[in-house]
């Protein structure tokens, strides 16, 4: 089992609409979560950090199961702009060091 | 507000041949890192540096040097390059020490050895 796995997608849903992705991890002892969007030919950047059970901000919610060692990430009222690569980030037990998902590709369209 | 900036950004080079990525910020971060991403895996950490004047291995250093020139800058060498060293090489740097902070990233270079 990859230590990281995300769907690659692509996960083409209309403008307005609701989509939630997944991503699971193998390390049971991980605490903290992070999603990073990437656009394409461009470099990742920070959307959203979890902590505990979830993160809400704005149209997207971050939740964090433990039990089954998934989080997920779920765009409300997805626009156009939030078309890009959704990598999910987790630490390796030592510092600096983080597992990257292969990412889940979004298209939103109009 | 440059935040992390990468040259250069598109290289071509022979088998063989040497270059040097460099990465400067002007955030004023302790932490450094090189990455690289290639099609269809995640990003793969290949050297990073925690504090000045320190630089550790990540999870695929072979084939790569770094230097940590001063606190803003952080070069990575390819000393003999390799096609399997084509890919999308990402310079990054967060605040504090740690896996637990945000990185923020340069625009990446685009390598290809051929």
């Amino acid at each position: 089992r990859k230590e990281v796995e995300q769907d690659p997608g692509p996960f083409n849903v209309p403008e307005g609409a609701t989509v939630a992705f997944n991503c699971t991890y193998s390390n049971s002892a991980s605490q903290s979560f992070f999603w990073y969007r990437q656009d394409c030919r461009k470099e990742p950047k920070l959307l959203m950090s979890v902590y505990s059970s979830g993160n809400e901000d704005g149209r997207f919610t971050a939740q964090l199961n433990r039990a089954s060692q998934y989080i997920s990430l779920l765009i409300r009222d997805s626009k156009l702009s939030d078309s890009a690569t959704y990598l999910c980030v987790v630490p390796r037990d030592s510092n600096y060091q983080l597992i990257w998902g292969a990412g889940t590709k979004l298209i939103i369209k109009p | 507000n440059a935040g992390v900036t990468q040259t250069p950004k598109f290289q071509v080079l022979k088998t063989g041949q040497s270059m040097t990525l460099q990465c400067a910020q002007d955030m004023n971060h302790n932490s450094m890192y090189w990455y690289r991403q290639d099609p269809g895996m995640g990003l793969r950490l290949i050297y990073y540096s925690a504090s000045e004047g320190t630089t550790d291995k990540g999870e695929v250093p072979n084939g790569y040097n770094v230097s940590r020139l001063n606190k803003r800058e952080f070069s990575l060498r390819l000393e003999s390059a390799a096609p399997s060293q084509t890919s999308v090489y990402f310079c990054a740097s967060s605040e504090l020490e740690g896996a637990f902070t945000e990185a923020f990233f340069g625009q990446g270079t685009r390598l290809t050895v051929v």
